[in-house]
């Protein structure tokens, strides 16, 4: 079992909806949890992070985190076109390494 | 202000060759970090520096791989006897040290094995 685990997808949505993409992770020494974007051919991009249960809001982006449960969730309102790219969840134990999910593919079509 | 940067963006080797990447990480960001990413893959973590002492390099593979940042600032990631599994991008991470501790990644430098 991978650490951190995310869906390959491609997770379709259409313009203007709510893309959501999830993560569970087995280490519950992890504390802190990222969400990077990234292109293809580019290197990650950071979008989000959070470390405290609940929601944390940032513009279009949603971060959710359930330490019970183990799962971490990114919700994009109104997506677009440009949202479209690969969504990687890591986990993070004190100031140290991100362990990374393979990502989720998130496809916007107009 | 600057990102990370690294250089070469781009390196062609042959088999059993030496080489060389650096990191030049955000200004005043005292912990350095590089991972590998494969195609398909997430980024794999490599070693992380606190300041000058690598405070973590348990994701080394092997010893053919080696990381230096002598003055705190710059690293230089070091392969000897290049693989041609070797072939990946190799990122590099800064980020200050504290709550949350966001890292942000350079453009990577994309190592071909021939």
């Amino acid at each position: 079992q991978k650490e951190v685990e995310q869906n390959s997808g491609p997770l379709s949505v259409p313009e203007g909806a709510i893309a959501s993409l999830n993560c569970t992770y087995s280490d519950r020494g992890s504390q802190s949890f990222f969400w990077y974007r990234q292109y293809s051919g580019k290197s990650p991009e950071l979008i989000m992070f959070i470390y405290s249960n609940g929601d944390k809001e940032d513009g279009r982006f949603t971060a959710q985190l359930n330490k019970a449960s183990q799962y971490v969730s990114l919700l994009i309102r109104d997506s677009q076109p440009s949202d479209s790219a690969t969504y990687l969840c890591a986990g993070q134990t004190g100031f140290q390494k991100l362990v990374f999910g393979t990502g989720t593919r998130l496809l916007v079509s107009p | 202000g600057a990102g990370v940067s690294q250089t070469p963006s781009n390196k062609v080797t042959e088999k059993g060759k030496y080489v060389e990447l650096r990191c030049d990480p955000i200004s005043g960001h005292t912990a350095l970090y590089w991972y590998r990413q494969s195609l398909g893959q997430g980024p794999e973590f490599l070693i992380y520096f606190q300041g000058t002492g690598a405070a973590d390099d348990s994701g080394l593979p092997n010893d053919r791989f080696f990381a230096v940042r002598p003055e705190g600032s710059v690293s230089t990631l070091k392969i000897q006897r290049t693989e041609r599994g070797d072939s990946a991008v190799y990122l590099c991470a800064s980020s200050r040290t504290g709550v949350g501790n966001e890292q942000f990644f350079g453009p990577g430098t994309r190592l071909t094995v021939l």
